[in-house]
């Protein structure tokens, strides 16, 4: 059975403090990681998919990367509008569903 | 271009009652798939369905049923609710059937069973 662990379950930051958040999985076979942020009351915002061990991608103040094990989600001089709840997702060879971790609740404070 | 749109936002129902929840796709996206989110934890599977066929199940009971129409939008339907039935219901869509492209979700129905 495929498992995605999330840690820290909540994370407190201060703006422009950067940190990094942890995905870590177990999947017969991994076809994509996917990371996804979503905000209260709203639906998941896809942000990544990274295929393969030393992969990684970037978006602003977001970088992605990706081992055999797990994926970190780091976050640059971050500011109060990234305070969101980040879910990591993986996908197993040939499947098309995605099973989530239970996500990283993210507050920056000004 | 729109979003993944989903009808209604909010819904209160009663034990026992049936809902139905609709979802209509990015335009040119064929491939939809349910999940359902309770508070404090992450999206688990419900259906997918790609080009009107059911093409995969989670493990929900047979209460939990849904369809999809020739222009690709979706119901999912819940028979005899339970109080453990309230959360957020997600719809997604992507194309290709999903291998290679990512899901795009919408903002959900919220569902309350009291």
């Amino acid at each position: 059975e495929d498992q995605v662990t999330q840690s820290p379950e909540a994370l407190r930051l201060q703006e422009g403090e950067s940190s990094s958040l942890n995905c870590s999985y177990t999947v017969s076979g991994l076809r994509g990681l996917f990371w996804y942020r979503q905000d209260p009351g709203k639906g998941p915002e896809f942000l990544f998919t990274l295929y393969s061990a030393g992969e990684e991608k970037e978006k602003e103040r977001l970088k992605a990367t990706l081992t055999k094990k797990e994926s970190f989600l780091h976050i640059t001089a971050p500011k109060p509008e990234d305070s969101a709840t980040y879910l990591c997702a993986v996908q197993a060879v040939g499947y098309s569903t995605l099973t989530f971790g239970k996500g990283t609740m993210l507050l920056v404070s000004p | 271009d729109a979003g993944v749109t989903q009808s209604p936002t909010h819904l209160i129902k009663t034990r026992g009652q049936h809902v139905t929840l609709r979802c209509s796709p990015i335009s040119g996206h064929k491939s939809v798939s349910w999940y359902q989110q309770v508070l404090g934890q992450g999206p688990q599977f419900i259906f997918q369905y790609y080009e009107k066929e059911e093409r995969g199940r989670g493990n929900f009971p047979d209460r939990f049923s849904a369809r999809q129409f020739p222009n690709y939008s979706s119901e999912l339907n819940v028979n005899a609710l339970l109080l453990g039935d309230s959360a957020l219901y997600l719809c997604a869509s992507s194309s290709e059937g999903a291998y290679n492209s990512p899901l795009h979700f919408g903002n959900g129905t919220r569902l309350t069973v009291t």
